[in-house]
């Protein structure tokens, strides 16, 4: 079964700087894809960027970008030039094809004026 | 189209008690799929259907609990003789699978059910 491990519970950011999230995943499968999920507190999951694992490219949504690393199976979320509406809890999860999405355990992120 | 819906919000129950919780997903989605979420805590997979049929349960998913799909459209979660155990989010995604030149299915979230038991 695949697992998906964010070792971050808690992160804090002051306004406009950079932070990166961590997450690590297990599989044995070469075809997956990967995604980031935001949840502000009206619990609802938002995607913020996602990954295919064939692709080498690492993907970007603005001030977004991962860091996807497959030999180390490794997938960081960098989020550049913080603001406060982007406090939430970060989910990472993990989806091979056709099947459901397994998620981590979150991260929260807090961000300081 | 506004999204994913789940109804009710927010309901509290008695311990013993069955509830039931609906979820419309975005009306050309195919795929609808149900996760609990408590709190801290990632969400995890319960069950999904593409159109009708129940293609996958998980473990988690106890004989007290039953999806349904009857038309393909709608859905509903039941959960019988409720435990306090089974206080949660309960969150509905609902997703276009087989789309032509999109091998990656993008699933989109309800705001969820908070379930508290007493």
């Amino acid at each position: 079964a695949q697992t998906v491990t964010q070792s971050q519970p808690e992160m804090s950011v002051q306004e406009a700087e950079t932070v990166t999230l961590s997450c690590t995943y297990d599989t044995s499968e070469s075809d997956y894809y990967l995604f980031w999920y935001k949840q502000p507190p009206s619990r609802q999951m938002i995607l913020v960027i996602r990954q295919e694992a064939y692709k080498q490219q690492n993907a970007t949504e603005n001030r977004f970008s991962v860091n996807f690393q497959k030999a180390a199976k490794s997938f960081s979320l960098k989020i550049s030039d913080s603001q406060l509406g982007d406090a939430a809890m970060y989910f990472c999860a993990y989806r091979s094809p056709g099947n459901m999405l397994t998620f981590g355990g979150g991260t929260r992120l807090m961000v300081k004026p | 189209d506004t999204g994913v819906s789940q109804n009710p919000r927010h309901k509290i129950t008695k311990r013993g008690q069955n509830v039931t919780f609906r979820c419309d997903p975005i009306s050309e989605h195919n795929r609808l799929y149900w996760y609990r979420q408590t709190l801290g805590q990632g969400p995890e997979f319960l069950t999904y259907f593409q159109n009708e049929a129940q293609l996958e349960k998980s473990r988690l998913l106890s004989d007290r609990f039953s999806a349904e799909r009857p038309k393909g459209s709608f859905s509903t979660l039941e959960i019988q003789r409720t435990e306090q155990g089974d206080s949660a989010m309960y969150l509905c995604a609902s997703s276009l699978f087989g789309a032509p030149g999109d091998g990656n299915e993008k699933l989109f979230f309800g705001s969820g059910t908070q379930l508290s038991v007493l």
